[in-house]
């Protein structure tokens, strides 16, 4: 089952601009992962935040997470036109035997 | 390899044929994850490994899919009776253990029944 439920399912923005994207999940976490994957290819980790985390920075991306509404955010500051692509947040969770989970993805694309 | 390995990266088979689909993951991972991901849809967990056993495989959809590890290390996906709405895009990830850490993914193999 699909427990992360990404919002918005499209983006489109232009250079420069910031994107967010959101996840929703049901169930407590071990930690949560977002991962990336441009059309035709395999899903590639972008960051980890684990669940006694609530921020977490690398390079042009900001994650956080509120355990409490079960929510996380990807920020990806100053787009550029090769971050399009789909985003996926997945959940990982001893209770759910360890068996990552994703959601539907937030599709990006960023103009020039 | 540097990376997960999958093969074959395409294939089309008629509806009732056999399908094996092959995971070579990442050198001394011993977890390894095997998702379906079907167009504009996140993946969907279908079987994991932890060494040769399956440790999990609540994922799969019925009894035509099975999946082996014989020695801990290359995973077979097999689908038996193939039917149209098997196609998709079957990926398969390594991790270096089952409780942490990044999943690697291969490129994935690409069904498609006819």
């Amino acid at each position: 089952s699909q427990q992360g439920e990404e919002d918005p399912q499209a983006l489109s923005i232009q250079e420069g601009e910031n994107a967010t994207m959101n996840c929703s999940y049901k169930t407590s976490i071990n930690n949560l992962q977002w991962y990336r994957q441009n059309s035709g290819r395999g899903l590639v980790h972008l960051i980890l935040i684990r669940s006694n985390e609530r921020e977490k920075h690398s390079g042009r991306l900001r994650v956080t997470l509120d355990t409490s509404k079960k929510s996380s955010s990807l920020l990806i500051t100053a787009s550029r036109a090769a971050d399009t692509a789909s985003y996926f947040c997945a959940t990982d969770a001893w209770n759910s035997g360890y068996a990552l989970n994703f959601g539907k993805g937030t599709s990006l694309l960023v103009t020039p | 390899g540097a990376g997960v390995s999958q093969t074959p990266s395409n294939k089309v088979t008629e509806k009732g044929k056999y399908v094996e689909l092959r995971c070579d993951p990442i050198s001394g991972h011993t977890a390894l994850y095997w998702y379906r991901q079907s167009l504009g849809q996140g993946p969907e967990f279908l079987i994991y490994f932890q060494g040769t056993g399956a440790a999990d495989d609540s994922g799969l959809p019925n009894d035509r899919f099975f999946a082996v590890r014989p020695e801990g290390s290359v995973s077979t996906l097999k689908i038996q009776r193939t039917e149209r709405g098997d196609s998709a895009v079957y990926l398969c990830a390594s991790r270096l253990a089952t409780n942490t850490g990044e999943l690697f993914f291969g490129e994935g193999s690409r069904l498609t029944v006819l």
